[in-house]
């Protein structure tokens, strides 16, 4: 069935260094993938999108990498800001008339000063 | 351009008692979609509205409802409230008409029971 998982729960990375967060995604069919940024108390905010016939997108410091092979997506972020302590979460749509996302569960970032 | 706006923000209620939250979405945005977050299960899909149909349902028990209006504004109803239900209800607007847009989510409902 359709899932997407995320191998690490947590990071932790010190101001001004590089992040990679993962994730792992079951449905081959899937064609569509966004990553989101939640804050404590806050809706999930957009951050960067990719479809199926991309590899890799670039935004504002924001990096997403689709390896359709492995089934695998990663968001880069350059220049960890404390700002960008968050929960990260990916999530994907099947395409379609299929009007939904899956959600992982999940990446807490955490920014050390 | 004003973000999509979850009504209430906090709301507490009893076993048994029922609850109607309320979303509007951005302006020209006619996709409404609605999600269970709480720290067991993550972000759950429940319901997606477009143009006043429902187009897509998750796997919930008919206690969970929805509607949208002519305006694109949505509500979602859950009746025989059970303790489980305590979560975070978002809401998320697109200017979907196909599956593959990115949705802008509010702030959500953060709804208790007791």
């Amino acid at each position: 069935g359709e899932s997407v998982g995320l191998h690490l729960p947590t990071l932790s990375v010190q101001e001004g260094d590089n992040s990679i967060i993962n994730c792992a995604y079951s449905n081959s069919a899937s064609d569509y993938f966004i990553w989101y940024k939640q804050e404590s108390g806050k809706g999930p905010q957009f951050i960067i999108d990719i479809r199926s016939n991309m590899d890799k997108r670039q935004g504002q410091r924001v990096t997403v990498l689709l390896n359709k092979t492995v089934k695998h997506l990663s968001l880069q972020i350059a220049a960890t800001q404390p700002g960008d302590s968050a929960v990260y979460f990916c999530a994907e749509n099947s395409g379609g008339s299929n009007y939904k996302l899956t959600f992982g569960k999940g990446t807490l970032l955490t920014v050390n000063p | 351009k004003a973000g999509v706006t979850q009504t209430p923000r906090y709301l507490i209620k009893t076993r048994g008692q029922q609850v109607t939250l309320s979303c509007s979405p951005i302006s020209g945005h006619r996709s409404v979609s609605w999600y269970q977050q709480t720290p067991g299960q993550g972000l759950q899909f429940l319901f997606e509205y477009f143009s006043e149909t429902q187009r897509n349902k998750g796997n919930f028990p008919g206690r969970f409802s929805g509607r949208q209006f002519s305006n694109s504004r949505s509500e979602m109803n859950v009746s025989t409230l059970e303790l489980g239900d305590s979560a975070l209800y978002l809401c998320a607007s697109s200017l979907a008409e196909t599956a593959n847009e990115k949705l802008f989510f509010g702030s959500g409902t953060q709804l208790s029971v007791l």
